[in-house]
């Protein structure tokens, strides 16, 4: 099946700071979601993006399908922003969702 | 809000018991999808549901079924539980169900084995 790995996997960071975030994947896809589990373990849907750019407030997201990478960056973090980020990809002719290994991030004031 | 309910949040049970957890998909939605998280670990596959039928299966344990009723919820049935099964069980469910259109997750039934 596919493979999708994310890096890097624990992230510290001081509040305000920059930070992105990648999601490698090993065949193709026809859809890509980007997925925010806060520490009381909801998931929570950040981006829906086979492919291109999108932008929501401090986050945005890339992914280059033909690459088959896609990156999440999330920009002058706060402290709600820590938690996992999981990709999650189908594989072209596979019907279940793949997720990613995960990246933990920690955001300290 | 994702518009996809799980009950119930939170479960203790006995090891040997079995149990059942609801999942309602969001309203037009025809898949479901069953995703087991263990203590620090990703999110497992278990099995999806496409308006009615079985679409897909991963990893799930024999002691383990699933359905999807004629209303489109769903039901996932644990039995013989083990210590090993405690872990967070979620429900997400997504229009088509190849899995090219979003998936939207409920909040999770976070079941513990004593």
């Amino acid at each position: 099946g596919i493979q999708v790995e994310q890096s890097p996997p624990d992230l510290i960071l001081q509040e305000g700071a920059n930070s992105t975030l990648r999601c490698n994947f090993s065949d193709s896809v026809n859809n890509l979601q980007w997925f925010h589990q806060n520490p009381w373990g909801q998931l929570i849907n950040l981006f829906y993006i086979p492919s291109g750019t999108k932008q929501n407030g401090r986050l945005s997201a890339t992914t280059v399908a033909t690459e088959r990478y896609s990156l999440l960056y999330i920009s002058s973090s706060q402290t709600t922003d820590s938690g996992v980020y999981f990709c999650a990809v189908p594989a072209r002719g596979y019907q279940k969702v793949t997720f990613g290994t995960g990246t933990k991030l920690q955001v300290i004031p | 809000d994702s518009g996809v309910t799980q009950t119930p949040k939170h479960l203790i049970t006995a090891t040997g018991q079995r149990v059942t957890l609801r999942c309602s998909p969001r309203s037009g939605d025809l898949s479901v999808y069953w995703y087991q998280q263990s203590l620090d670990q990703g999110l497992q596959f278990l099995i999806q549901y496409y308006n009615g039928e079985e679409r897909a299966k991963g990893n799930i344990l024999e002691r383990f079924s699933a359905q999807q009723f004629p209303d489109l919820h769903s039901e996932l049935n644990l039995s013989s539980l083990e210590l090993g099964d405690s872990a967070l069980y979620f429900c997400a469910s997504s229009v088509g169900g190849g899995g090219h259109t979003e998936a939207f997750f409920g909040q999770g039934t976070r079941l513990t084995v004593v």
